[in-house]
Protein backbone atom coordinates (compact mmCIF):
# COMPACT_ATOMS: atom_id res chain seq x y z
CA UNK A 1 0.00 0.00 0.00
CA UNK A 2 1.33 3.27 -1.34
CA UNK A 3 1.13 5.97 1.13
CA UNK A 4 2.67 9.55 1.37
CA UNK A 5 2.49 12.21 3.81
CA UNK A 6 3.61 15.97 3.74
CA UNK A 7 5.77 17.64 6.82
CA UNK A 8 7.10 21.59 7.31
CA UNK A 9 6.11 24.57 8.74
CA UNK A 10 2.19 25.71 8.81
CA UNK A 11 3.34 29.32 8.54
CA UNK A 12 7.01 31.07 7.19
CA UNK A 13 7.35 34.97 6.81
CA UNK A 14 7.85 36.85 3.57
CA UNK A 15 11.22 36.36 2.60
CA UNK A 16 12.06 32.90 4.16
CA UNK A 17 12.52 29.90 2.67
CA UNK A 18 10.47 26.77 3.15
CA UNK A 19 11.42 23.56 3.31
CA UNK A 20 8.49 20.46 3.46
CA UNK A 21 9.48 17.06 3.40
CA UNK A 22 7.60 14.25 1.99
CA UNK A 23 8.00 11.16 3.91
CA UNK A 24 6.69 8.00 2.02
CA UNK A 25 5.74 4.24 1.93
CA UNK A 26 5.15 1.35 -0.30
CA UNK A 27 7.04 2.01 -3.02
CA UNK A 28 10.74 2.64 -3.12
CA UNK A 29 12.65 5.90 -5.15
CA UNK A 30 15.03 3.33 -6.43
CA UNK A 31 12.61 1.44 -8.52
CA UNK A 32 13.36 2.43 -12.08
CA UNK A 33 10.68 5.04 -13.77
CA UNK A 34 9.36 5.81 -10.78
CA UNK A 35 8.51 10.18 -9.43
CA UNK A 36 7.76 12.02 -6.77
CA UNK A 37 6.06 15.32 -7.08
CA UNK A 38 5.16 18.41 -5.30
CA UNK A 39 2.35 20.43 -6.38
CA UNK A 40 0.41 23.34 -4.63
CA UNK A 41 -3.17 24.60 -4.55
CA UNK A 42 -3.62 28.04 -3.25
CA UNK A 43 -7.04 28.39 -1.19
CA UNK A 44 -10.03 28.25 -3.79
CA UNK A 45 -7.42 28.29 -6.91
CA UNK A 46 -6.59 25.57 -9.27
CA UNK A 47 -3.38 23.16 -8.99
CA UNK A 48 -0.01 23.64 -9.62
CA UNK A 49 2.85 21.49 -10.50
CA UNK A 50 6.40 22.50 -8.87
CA UNK A 51 8.67 20.17 -8.99
CA UNK A 52 9.56 16.12 -9.70
CA UNK A 53 12.31 14.12 -8.78
CA UNK A 54 12.68 10.77 -10.35
CA UNK A 55 14.38 7.64 -9.09
CA UNK A 56 18.29 8.66 -11.16
CA UNK A 57 18.32 11.82 -9.04
CA UNK A 58 16.56 13.30 -12.44
CA UNK A 59 14.80 16.66 -11.72
CA UNK A 60 12.06 18.46 -13.53
CA UNK A 61 10.85 22.31 -11.87
CA UNK A 62 8.30 24.63 -13.56
CA UNK A 63 9.54 26.78 -15.78
CA UNK A 64 7.72 29.96 -13.68
CA UNK A 65 9.46 28.84 -10.41
CA UNK A 66 12.74 26.93 -11.05
CA UNK A 67 14.63 29.73 -9.77
CA UNK A 68 13.07 29.59 -6.20
CA UNK A 69 12.96 25.34 -5.83
CA UNK A 70 15.20 22.81 -5.38
CA UNK A 71 13.99 18.87 -4.98
CA UNK A 72 16.24 16.60 -3.34
CA UNK A 73 15.18 12.86 -2.38
CA UNK A 74 16.66 10.55 0.91
CA UNK A 75 16.78 6.65 -0.55
CA UNK A 76 17.27 5.27 2.53
CA UNK A 77 14.76 7.41 4.60
CA UNK A 78 12.09 7.50 1.83
CA UNK A 79 12.02 10.93 1.85
CA UNK A 80 11.98 13.85 -1.04
CA UNK A 81 12.15 17.42 0.32
CA UNK A 82 11.62 20.59 -1.72
CA UNK A 83 13.08 23.50 -0.93
CA UNK A 84 11.22 27.00 -2.20
CA UNK A 85 13.00 30.04 -1.23
CA UNK A 86 11.91 34.12 -0.95
CA UNK A 87 8.17 33.03 0.42
CA UNK A 88 5.68 35.78 -0.38
CA UNK A 89 2.08 35.68 0.74
CA UNK A 90 1.24 34.75 -2.56
CA UNK A 91 2.54 31.39 -1.87
CA UNK A 92 0.09 30.42 0.51
CA UNK A 93 -0.92 27.00 -0.22
CA UNK A 94 -1.45 23.39 0.49
CA UNK A 95 1.13 21.77 -0.44
CA UNK A 96 0.75 18.11 -1.84
CA UNK A 97 3.85 15.54 -2.80
CA UNK A 98 2.46 12.66 -5.21
CA UNK A 99 4.27 9.04 -6.29
CA UNK A 100 4.36 9.15 -10.25
CA UNK A 101 4.64 5.46 -11.33
CA UNK A 102 6.70 3.87 -14.25
CA UNK A 103 3.88 1.83 -15.59
CA UNK A 104 0.55 2.48 -15.82
CA UNK A 105 -0.88 6.26 -15.43
CA UNK A 106 2.75 7.32 -15.67
CA UNK A 107 1.04 10.45 -13.36
CA UNK A 108 0.37 10.93 -10.21
CA UNK A 109 -1.58 8.53 -8.77
CA UNK A 110 -1.35 8.38 -5.12
CA UNK A 111 -0.85 11.78 -3.18
CA UNK A 112 -0.51 12.67 0.80
CA UNK A 113 -3.18 14.18 2.51
CA UNK A 114 -1.17 17.84 1.77
CA UNK A 115 -0.27 20.33 3.96
CA UNK A 116 -1.48 24.00 4.50
CA UNK A 117 1.35 26.05 4.30
CA UNK A 118 0.42 30.03 5.35
CA UNK A 119 2.97 33.16 4.42
CA UNK A 120 2.55 36.25 6.65
CA UNK A 121 4.27 38.46 8.71
CA UNK B 1 4.79 26.02 -21.62
CA UNK B 2 0.99 23.96 -22.65
CA UNK B 3 -2.36 25.80 -21.18
CA UNK B 4 -4.76 23.63 -20.40
CA UNK B 5 -8.54 25.18 -20.51
CA UNK B 6 -11.47 23.21 -18.73
CA UNK B 7 -15.45 24.09 -19.81
CA UNK B 8 -17.76 24.98 -18.17
CA UNK B 9 -16.19 26.43 -15.17
CA UNK B 10 -19.13 25.48 -12.63
CA UNK B 11 -21.99 22.81 -13.97
CA UNK B 12 -25.39 22.12 -12.54
CA UNK B 13 -26.45 18.93 -12.96
CA UNK B 14 -29.30 16.41 -10.25
CA UNK B 15 -28.34 13.08 -9.74
CA UNK B 16 -28.62 10.94 -13.22
CA UNK B 17 -27.79 13.75 -15.27
CA UNK B 18 -25.09 12.36 -18.39
CA UNK B 19 -22.43 15.12 -17.86
CA UNK B 20 -19.50 15.90 -19.99
CA UNK B 21 -16.25 18.20 -19.24
CA UNK B 22 -14.29 19.21 -22.22
CA UNK B 23 -10.72 20.34 -21.62
CA UNK B 24 -8.47 21.80 -24.65
CA UNK B 25 -4.78 21.78 -24.43
CA UNK B 26 -2.41 24.79 -26.44
CA UNK B 27 -0.70 22.34 -28.52
CA UNK B 28 -0.67 18.66 -29.13
CA UNK B 29 -0.12 16.49 -26.02
CA UNK B 30 -1.20 13.03 -27.97
CA UNK B 31 -2.60 10.91 -25.44
CA UNK B 32 -1.12 12.53 -22.42
CA UNK B 33 -4.04 13.65 -20.47
CA UNK B 34 -5.12 12.32 -16.88
CA UNK B 35 -8.70 13.52 -14.64
CA UNK B 36 -8.67 14.19 -11.80
CA UNK B 37 -11.58 14.51 -8.92
CA UNK B 38 -11.12 16.32 -5.87
CA UNK B 39 -13.59 16.93 -3.09
CA UNK B 40 -12.70 19.71 -0.77
CA UNK B 41 -10.35 19.32 1.81
CA UNK B 42 -9.08 16.36 0.18
CA UNK B 43 -6.42 15.42 -2.46
CA UNK B 44 -7.13 14.93 -5.86
CA UNK B 45 -7.85 11.60 -6.60
CA UNK B 46 -6.70 10.00 -10.24
CA UNK B 47 -9.65 9.05 -12.67
CA UNK B 48 -8.23 8.94 -16.16
CA UNK B 49 -5.02 8.34 -17.27
CA UNK B 50 -3.25 8.62 -21.02
CA UNK B 51 -6.73 9.77 -21.93
CA UNK B 52 -9.01 6.87 -21.86
CA UNK B 53 -7.59 4.19 -19.32
CA UNK B 54 -9.68 4.14 -16.15
CA UNK B 55 -7.76 3.86 -13.18
CA UNK B 56 -8.12 0.74 -11.13
CA UNK B 57 -11.19 1.02 -8.67
CA UNK B 58 -12.48 3.47 -10.39
CA UNK B 59 -16.69 3.23 -11.92
CA UNK B 60 -17.35 2.59 -15.19
CA UNK B 61 -19.52 5.52 -15.15
CA UNK B 62 -16.97 7.42 -15.83
CA UNK B 63 -15.20 7.44 -19.15
CA UNK B 64 -12.49 9.89 -21.20
CA UNK B 65 -11.71 10.23 -24.65
CA UNK B 66 -10.04 12.63 -26.91
CA UNK B 67 -6.87 13.18 -28.36
CA UNK B 68 -4.28 15.85 -29.62
CA UNK B 69 -5.55 19.09 -28.33
CA UNK B 70 -9.55 18.18 -27.64
CA UNK B 71 -10.82 15.62 -24.84
CA UNK B 72 -13.78 15.51 -22.52
CA UNK B 73 -14.37 13.30 -19.31
CA UNK B 74 -18.08 12.07 -19.35
CA UNK B 75 -20.01 11.26 -16.41
CA UNK B 76 -22.78 8.42 -17.74
CA UNK B 77 -25.38 8.24 -14.71
CA UNK B 78 -24.10 11.19 -12.19
CA UNK B 79 -24.18 9.71 -8.40
CA UNK B 80 -24.18 11.71 -5.21
CA UNK B 81 -20.24 11.17 -4.52
CA UNK B 82 -19.76 12.75 -8.13
CA UNK B 83 -20.49 16.34 -6.62
CA UNK B 84 -16.59 17.76 -6.64
CA UNK B 85 -14.22 19.12 -8.64
CA UNK B 86 -13.01 18.01 -11.57
CA UNK B 87 -9.32 19.06 -13.13
CA UNK B 88 -7.91 17.88 -16.41
CA UNK B 89 -4.31 17.08 -16.06
CA UNK B 90 -1.12 17.05 -19.51
CA UNK B 91 1.95 15.56 -19.15
CA UNK B 92 3.42 15.52 -22.55
CA UNK B 93 5.88 18.43 -21.26
CA UNK B 94 5.96 18.79 -17.73
CA UNK B 95 3.00 18.82 -15.85
CA UNK B 96 0.08 21.35 -16.16
CA UNK B 97 -3.59 21.33 -14.54
CA UNK B 98 -6.36 23.13 -15.64
CA UNK B 99 -8.26 25.10 -13.84
CA UNK B 100 -11.18 23.18 -12.98
CA UNK B 101 -15.09 21.92 -13.56
CA UNK B 102 -16.71 22.45 -10.16
CA UNK B 103 -20.18 19.79 -10.32
CA UNK B 104 -22.87 21.29 -8.27
CA UNK B 105 -26.28 19.86 -7.42
CA UNK B 106 -28.74 21.68 -9.80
Amino acid sequence: QITLKESGPTLVKPTQTLTLTCTFSGFSLSTSGVGVGWIRQPPGKALEWLALIYWNDDKRYSPSLKSRLTITKDTSKNQVVLTMTNMDPVDTATYYCAHRPLMGSSTFDYWGQGTLVTVSS
Amino acid sequence: DIQMTQSPSTLSASVGDRVTITCRASQSISSWLAWYQQKPGKAPKLLIYKASSLESGVPSRFSGSGSGTEFTLTISSLQPDDFATYYCQQYNSFWTFGQGTKVEIK
